[in-house]
């Protein structure tokens, strides 16, 4: 069984771009779930869907936003990049049940020069 | 918000010393879970406590619930080089998944 995918592994934009991360999870999980990991700290929570409607977001600047897909796939957009976006950009995905576990991807390097 | 502390944010051991790691939250939790991130890699899951005063373990590994419910911990017995990376407590409220900040374990052969 596949497990959750990302793409792409890694992301060189400039300050003002916009990066588009994508994230597949395992077959069979609604809920998916975006967070930040800058340099050496912890993870941050950006946003958690499920069933493809928002259910959630962290404390970010509307700039980061996203969306889930029928197939229960998901995009997370960061517009007009700042060079403290440079961070791993981690999604992960769980049965959207109470009490469960989250299965991460390996991740997006994002880098803002 | 949800606040979950974590100590010690660092921790260095020579390979066969003991480690532990403490999570601490202001309320009552409906359960905790414990993850490892390697170096380089992604926070995989090791274990969820539901009960108060649960005990529970893995190999060198034994995971703790505090009887109130508001504490956890992380024990590994005789560490190996295998261990190194951040261990992280996180819970989930229903909303999301609050994770804490880690604690990064070194060890030295």
């Amino acid at each position: 069984e596949a497990g959750v995918t990302q793409s792409p592994t890694h992301l060189i934009k400039t300050r003002g771009q916009q990066a588009t991360l994508r994230c597949s999870p395992i077959s069979g999980h609604t809920s998916v779930y975006w967070y930040q990991q800058a340099l050496g700290l912890g993870l941050q929570f950006l946003l958690w869907y499920d069933e493809g409607e928002e259910r959630n977001r962290g404390n970010f600047p509307p700039r980061f936003s996203g969306r889930q897909f029928p197939n229960y796939s998901s995009e997370l957009n960061v517009n007009a990049l700042e060079l403290e976006d440079s961070a791993l950009y981690l999604c992960a995905s769980s049965l959207g049940q109470h009490n469960e576990k989250l299965f991460f991807g390996s991740g997006t390097q994002l880098s803002v020069l | 918000g949800q606040q979950v502390m974590q100590i010690p944010q660092y921790q260095h051991v020579q390979e066969g010393e003991d480690f532990t790691t403490y999570c601490n939250s202001s309320t009552t939790l409906s359960n905790i879970q414990w993850y490892k991130q390697r170096p380089g890699g992604h926070p995989v899951f090791l274990i969820q406590l539901v009960k108060s005063g649960e005990v529970k373990k893995q190999k060198r590994l034994t995971f703790q619930f505090g009887e109130a419910k508001k504490n956890s911990s992380l024990h590994i017995t005789a560490t190996q080089t295998t261990d190194v990376g951040t261990y992280f407590c996180a819970i989930n409220t229903g909303n999301q998944f609050y994770f804490g900040t880690g604690t990064s374990l070194t060890v030295i052969p």
